[in-house]
């Protein structure tokens, strides 16, 4: 049974910081791999996208890489910003699940002032 | 706008009484699902459907049905709700199964007393 685990669960950093959030998964036969954004009270956001042939996908400050082998993604935050706080998910799609996701608990990431 | 919405968005009701929430998507996408999310326990998927009146059982189905007659809609019904259906749930649509982005709706927070 798949398995996704993010570490840390909180974080604080102050504004203009870079960071990373991690990822693990314990089945490597996967479609691909999302990150989300979920903001309070609020729906989720898909950020980026990774197919299992990929290993990193950017958009704008952000950048995830995934390394199938090992089970692993992280999803790298250039120069942080208040607006970047919030609860970031992710969620791998297992082969042979049609489509199910299958999500990590989250990190929530307070971006400080 | 490309988008899933959800109504409603909140719904306070007893045990016992039918209700369904509904799930659209303006996007043409065969794929549809719905997940709850609950503390502690994460997202997790509730049913499914691959395309116009197929539809197949996720993780915790128990409790809930599901149609699927048109392609932009994706009701999900309970017909008896009970205290532990209270939850956020969140419908969810991609253009195909497997491979692609998957986009959520803005949740629907239920609480059955």
């Amino acid at each position: 049974k798949q398995e996704v685990t993010q570490i840390p669960a909180a974080l604080s950093v102050p504004e203009g910081e870079n960071l990373v959030l991690n990822c693990s998964f314990t089945d490597s036969a996967i479609y691909n791999l999302q990150w989300f954004r979920q903001d309070p009270g609020k729906g989720l956001t898909s950020l980026l996208l990774i197919q299992s042939s990929q290993r990193e996908q950017t958009s704008g400050r952000l950048n995830a890489s995934l390394d199938k082998s090992s089970g692993r993604s992280t999803l790298y935050i250039a120069a942080s910003q208040p607006g970047d706080s919030a609860t970031y998910l992710c969620a791998v799609i297992a082969a042979g699940t049609a489509s199910k996701l299958t999500f990590g608990t989250g990190t929530r990431l307070q971006v400080t002032l | 706008e490309a988008q899933v919405t959800q109504n409603p968005r909140y719904l306070i009701t007893v045990t016992g009484k039918k209700l369904t929430v509904t799930c659209s998507q303006n996007m043409n996408h065969e794929y549809m699902s719905w997940y709850r999310q609950d503390p502690g326990l994460g997202l997790r998927q509730i049913y499914y459907s691959m395309n116009v009146e197929v539809t197949d059982k996720g993780d915790v189905p128990e409790g809930y049905k599901v149609s699927r007659k048109e392609k932009r809609n994706f009701p999900l019904i309970l017909e008896s709700p009970s205290p532990n259906q209270t939850s956020l749930y969140f419908c969810a649509s991609s253009l195909y199964w497997g491979s692609d982005t998957q986009y959520f709706g803005p949740g629907t927070r239920l609480t059955v007393l």
